[in-house]
């Protein structure tokens, strides 16, 4: 089945505990990112992948960081969390931005930084 | 810069109810227009989308049509259900310099009540 995953789904964290949200996909997609939700806010990227060893800044990217060693994972990082961190992250992947294309979204990670 | 409007929610209907929700976009170019929709609890989806003026996607009794005219990509339906109910967002992919960008609307809130 075609789909992208997140772990873990939910997290409740404490402030400065480094984490990392794993995100992975099996369409060989070429372009993954990372959005946060908020209420009132939609969706905000925070980086995004167009290839493997390409990243590149979304609009919020203070306090995140990403990798893309391999096609399939694009982890997300938080290497000293704060409570304003505290959202609902979702991981996507497209073949591309081109066109039209389908973005296919995870389940989302709901995370709480106390 | 690149921009996608969202009516503001909750939008909160009877079933079986006409739906409208609005919106409209800023591009600079020829932008490639789609509606996801998140269920309770879910990733976001694909619901429809449309690639150039004057074409109408639709998908599970939803209908959107592409108006260059007005800049705009309203999302309808003709007789909503309980089911119907979730976040609605619009979106926009359109060409930069050098590479496709993707912007969100802010997402609206349907709320159906039998």
């Amino acid at each position: 089945e075609a789909q992208v995953t997140q772990n873990p789904r939910y997290l409740i964290t404490v402030t400065g505990k480094k984490l990392t949200v794993t995100c992975s996909q099996n369409m060989n997609h070429e372009y993954m990112s990372w959005y946060r939700q908020d209420p009132g806010l939609g969706l905000r990227q925070i980086y995004y992948s167009m290839n493997v060893e390409v990243t590149d800044k979304g609009d919020v990217p203070e306090g995140y960081k990403v990798s893309r060693k391999e096609k399939r994972n694009f982890p997300l990082i938080l290497e000293s969390p704060s409570p304003n961190q505290t959202s609902l992250y979702f991981c996507a992947s497209s073949l591309s931005l081109a066109g039209g294309i389908e973005q296919f979204f995870g389940p989302g990670t709901r995370l709480t930084v106390l | 810069g690149n921009s996608v409007t969202q009516m503001e929610g909750p939008v909160t209907l009877s079933e079986e109810a006409f739906l409208t929700i609005n919106c409209t976009y800023t591009a600079t170019g020829y932008p490639s227009l789609f509606w996801y929709v998140q269920y309770p609890g879910e990733g976001l989806q694909l619901l429809l989308k449309a690639t150039k003026a004057d074409d109408k996607g639709s998908n599970k009794g939803f209908e959107a049509t592409y108006r260059k005219e007005t800049t705009s990509f309203h999302l309808e339906k003709g007789s909503v259900q309980v089911s119907d109910s979730a976040v609605y967002f619009c979106a926009l992919s359109d060409r930069t310099d050098s590479n496709y960008q993707l912007i969100w609307g802010a997402g609206t809130k349907l709320i159906i009540k039998p």
